[in-house]
């Protein structure tokens, strides 16, 4: 059973529009959220995170939303770039598992000039 | 700084051979974890060590697969005999210990392939 869902395998995005990935997850134990961005050929990096106490946290042109009632979580690229063009995965972690990260599936994120 | 430093970057070995994956993780980090991805998949975890310890290998298919973290640094994944299933790309990680907020540093990968 997946604990993080990532419904949307692809979204292709006009450039210099938003860029919206959505992400949901079953388990109420997962206190930190995580999304990476993949290229080809290379691992994952970290773009952002957020805390389970929070419900928004930005950084540039990324932002990322947390309601923990709906147990869903979004990230927002403002305003997209060709360069986003990439697989985002969300992740998720609790301290009970000693914060192993749990993955969704990705969703290949297209931006097109 | 240097990042996590996997090699090889591809392997394609036959069926029932051996192969071995290498990871030198970043300076300083304790942590280091080996995931596995399957095409069209997430990563999933596989073992994570803390230091020379292994404190989660709950996943790790150990009939087939092992692991060790040789003086808390570097680390080696190995699969014998390996199966048709077992391609896919192998990640290494690493993390400093405390902050969950930035989650794990990821290298690039051993993509392997078995025929």
């Amino acid at each position: 059973d997946q604990q993080v869902k990532q419904n949307s395998p692809s979204l292709s995005v006009q450039e210099g529009r938003i860029s919206i990935l959505n992400c949901d997850y079953t388990n109420s134990m997962f206190d930190y959220f995580l999304w990476y961005k993949k290229y080809p050929a290379e691992g994952p990096t970290f773009l952002i995170s957020i805390s389970s106490i929070k419900d928004k946290n930005e950084d540039g042109r990324f932002t990322v939303f947390l309601n923990k009632s709906a147990k869903h979580l979004s990230l927002h690229i403002v305003p997209s770039q060709p360069g986003d063009s990439a697989v985002y995965f969300c992740a998720a972690s609790a301290l009970r598992s000693q914060g192993n990260l749990i993955f969704g599936k990705g969703t290949k994120l297209s931006v097109k000039p | 700084e240097a990042g996590v430093v996997q090699s090889p970057r591809y392997k394609i070995i036959e069926k029932k051979q051996p192969v071995a994956f290498w990871c030198n993780p970043i300076s300083g980090h304790n942590t280091l974890y080996w995931y596995r991805q399957n095409l069209g998949q997430g990563p999933e975890l596989l073992i994570r060590y803390e230091n020379e310890e292994a404190v989660d290998d709950s996943q790790l298919p150990k009939d087939r697969f092992s692991a060790e973290r040789l003086k808390g640094v570097d680390s080696t994944l190995k699969i014998q005999p390996a199966e048709l299933g077992d391609s896919a790309v192998y990640l290494c990680a690493s993390s400093p210990r405390g902050d969950r907020g930035i989650g794990a540093f990821f290298g690039q990968g051993t993509r392997l392939t078995v025929v």
